[in-house]
C-alpha cells in the first residue's frame, strides 16, 4: 500500500465549482505540504503544515484554503474553482525527526489531475 | 522570481553515457540541495541530496556536484540507462519548505 495517497486522482470540475483534494498518509509523519505542478514552472508550494494546529501559506495560497483533520490528513479546497487552477496537485510528507533541522526528505503522494473548465 | 533555475528543459543522452544536468540559484541563504526525479503518473521521488558544507556527494550511479561561488549544482548520472529517463527537479530547502526547479525531461535511448 502507498505511504502517501491522494484522492480523486482525476476530476474534471467547472468554473465556480467548490471542490476539495484529499490526502492520507500512513508515515506518520506530522508535516504536510499541498504543491501544484504547472508546465514550466515546476512545483509550487500552496499550503503546509507542520503539526495538526499549525497551517501556513505558500507561494501560490491565493485560490485555495486548507483543512489538517488529524495527523494523517490533509485537505485542500478550491472554494471556487477557476480554469488557471488546472494543474496537477502533489500532496507531500515530512518527519521533522528524520534528519537535521529544515532538511527533512519530502514524500510525494501519486498527484490529483484537475481540469477547470 | 524563480530562485530556482533548470534552464534546460530537456537533455537526450545514449545508453551508457553521462547524463548532466544542471541547476542554478540565486539566494545565498540556500544551505541545502535535493534532487527529485519524477516519472509520469507518479510524484516525484527523492534522489540525492547535499548539504552546502560539501562540494560533491555520491550515491551509486549518482554524483551531485555544488559550487557554491557560482552558485550552481548538477547532477550526473553515470552510466546513463533507459530507466533513467524521467523528470528530474532540482530543489533547495528553506525553512523546512523546498523550492523546486522548473524541471529537466531526460531521455536515454538504447
Amino acid at each position: 500500500d502507498a505511504d502517501v495517497t491522494q484522492t480523486p486522482r482525476n476530476r474534471i470540475t467547472k468554473t465556480g465549482k467548490r471542490i476539495m483534494l484529499e490526502c492520507s498518509q500512513t508515515k506518520g509523519h506530522d508535516r504536510m505540504y499541498w504543491y501544484r505542478q504547472d508546465p514550466g514552472l515546476g512545483l509550487r508550494l500552496i499550503y503546509y503544515s507542520f503539526d495538526v494546529k499549525d497551517i501556513n501559506k505558500g507561494e501560490i495560497s491565493d485560490g485555495y484554503s486548507v483543512s489538517r483533520q488529524a495527523q494523517a490528513k490533509f485537505s485542500l479546497s478550491l472554494e471556487s474553482a477557476i480554469p488557471n487552477q488546472t494543474a496537477l496537485y502533489f500532496c507531500a510528507t515530512s518527519d521533522r525527526t528524520g534528519g537535521l533541522a529544515g532538511q527533512e526528505t519530502q514524500y510525494f503522494g501519486p498527484g490529483t489531475r484537475l481540469l477547470v473548465l | 522570481d524563480q530562485q530556482v533555475k533548470q534552464n534546460s528543459p530537456s537533455l537526450s543522452v545514449q545508453e551508457g553515457r553521462i547524463s548532466i544536468l544542471n541547476c542554478d540559484y540565486t539566494n545565498s541563504m540556500f544551505d541545502y540541495f535535493l534532487w527529485y526525479k519524477k516519472y509520469p503518473a507518479e510524484g516525484p521521488t527523492f534522489l540525492i541530496s547535499i548539504s552546502s558544507i560539501k562540494d560533491k556527494n555520491e550515491d551509486g550511479r549518482f554524483t551531485v556536484f555544488l559550487n557554491k561561488s557560482a552558485k550552481h549544482l548538477s547532477l550526473h548520472i553515470v552510466p546513463s540507462q533507459p530507466g533513467d529517463s524521467a523528470v528530474y527537479f532540482c530543489a533547495a530547502i528553506r525553512g523546512g519548505k523546498l523550492i523546486f526547479g522548473q524541471g529537466t525531461e531526460l531521455s536515454v535511448k538504447p
